[in-house]
């Protein structure tokens, strides 16, 4: 079944505490990204990366890293988690330029 | 700033009868448009595109309007169905710039039965 995996679903950290959300996809996709959800503010996207090795800044980039070392892989990385933080957080990934995406199940992200 | 707008954040609609949503957006670079479908608990799966050389696109119960004069679109949804209940995510981007999409805020659907 094709499907973008996010994991945890659910995480409660403390400000600080260096954190790795995974996402993994298994449809041979190219390009991947990560939003956050916001009320009110919808959907931001945070990186992007257009392939291995090649990853860019979305809207909303500040206090977050990403890699991509393998094609299926995009771990999003917060290196000093901050309470602003706090949000809901989905992986996509599509084939190419102006295809639809793919996105993940979400990760809840609470930083006290 | 946001580029693309969603000015309703919520729609109630009769079973049967007509869902209206709509989009506008700010950039005429866009000439890429998409809604996403989103339930709770899930993540947003794709429902319907456009691209800016067409201005009108159906996929059985759902049409999507592009008026590029207007910088505005609209998803209608016919007839509604109490399954369609769901939060609508419109998006819009620049074909060329390697799928760095911008989303609106959404709208929340009721289909009351």
């Amino acid at each position: 079944e094709a499907q973008v995996t996010q994991n945890p679903r659910y995480l409660i950290t403390v400000t600080g505490k260096k954190l790795t959300v995974t996402c993994s996809q298994n449809m041979n996709h190219e390009y991947m990204s990560w939003y956050r959800q916001d009320p009110g503010l919808g959907l931001r996207q945070i990186y992007y990366s257009m392939n291995v090795e090649v990853t860019d800044k979305g809207d909303v980039p500040e206090g977050y890293k990403v890699s991509r070392k393998e094609k299926r892989n995009f771990p999003l990385i917060l290196e000093s988690p901050s309470p602003n933080q706090t949000s809901l957080y989905f992986c996509a990934s599509t084939t190419g330029r102006g295809t639809e995406a793919f996105f993940g199940q979400g990760t809840r992200l609470t930083v006290v | 700033d946001q580029q693309v707008k969603q000015n309703s954040p919520s729609l109630s609609v009769q079973e049967g009868r007509i869902s209206i949503l709509n989009c506008d957006y700010t950039n005429s670079m866009f000439d890429y448009f998409l809604w996403y479908k989103k339930y709770p608990a899930e993540g947003p799966t794709f429902l319907i595109s456009i691209s800016s050389i067409k201005d009108k696109n159906e996929d059985g119960r759902f049409t999507v309007f592009l008026n590029k004069s207007a910088k505005h679109l609209s998803l209608h949804i016919v007839p509604s169905q109490p399954g369609d209940s769901a939060v609508y995510f419109c998006a819009a981007g620049p074909l060329n710039t390697g799928n760095q999409f911008y989303f609106g805020t959404g709208t929340s659907l009721t289909v009351i039965p």
